[in-house]
């Protein structure tokens, strides 16, 4: 294992449902992100954080909002998705921003 | 047209086979040149990290990039069952800075 774990590893939700994914990891890094996989397309960056704070928002949708409440976890809070939405959702983490990235498993979403 | 490209495949090989998966991309400024692995159900490991042109071996595997052609290259020797993921090539302008991914060619190595 990688030392990032990811929960659930599979949603099914409601366009009016609000879920959150959870990202933990294990490794001391300071430095978080959020990625959206869709099949055959390239890996997007959602989000990054560097010790806590906002560096990054890739021009991602208010239905999805970020949360980290400390360098080892970090939250995806997600409401009133559109099926377009569903896909992969990877967390990874490095040490310093933007060095090796160690993913997680996925969340597999699917917005009905 | 994508700042990254990569054949999606599926490309099916016979177990020995010598693999080549390739990358070719837009912005000559890119430096970094990195290869992941993604096995079925799990994410993106790292297998290769290259810098600027050049080739670069590491057991069976052996990366190697052409900045004039804008072309980057992972070559399999010896292609094994356990070695059939989705490849991912990923480049970035400078060490620190994000990574721009292609969309992945799956592999599948017949035993």
């Amino acid at each position: 294992e990688t030392g990032v774990t990811q929960t659930p590893r599979h949603l099914v939700m409601g366009m009016t449902n609000k879920k959150s994914l959870k990202c933990e990891q294990h490794l001391g890094h300071n430095a978080m992100y959020w990625y959206k996989q869709s099949a055959k397309k390239p890996l997007e960056l959602m989000f990054v954080y560097n010790f806590k704070e906002q560096t990054e928002n890739n021009s991602v949708p208010s239905r999805f909002s970020p949360e980290c409440p400390n360098s080892s976890h970090l939250f995806l809070h997600l409401h009133t998705l559109q099926p377009e939405d569903s896909a992969l959702y990877l967390c990874a983490s490095s040490q310093g921003r933007y060095n090796e990235q160690f993913f997680g498993p996925g969340t597999r979403l699917t917005v009905l | 047209q994508k700042e990254v490209e990569q054949d999606p495949g599926p490309l099916s090989v016979p177990e020995g086979a010598i693999v080549s998966l390739n990358c070719t991309y837009s912005n000559s400024a890119f430096q970094y040149f990195m290869w992941y692995r993604q096995y079925s159900r799990k994410g993106p490991e790292l297998l290769m990290y290259t810098y600027s042109s050049g080739n670069k071996e590491d057991g069976r595997f052996t990366a190697q990039v052409d900045k004039s052609s804008k072309y980057i290259s992972l070559f399999i020797r010896d292609s094994q069952p356990s070695d059939s993921a989705t490849y991912l090539c990923a480049m970035s302008l400078n060490a620190g800075n994000m990574l721009t991914f292609g969309g992945g060619t799956r592999l599948m190595v017949k035993p």
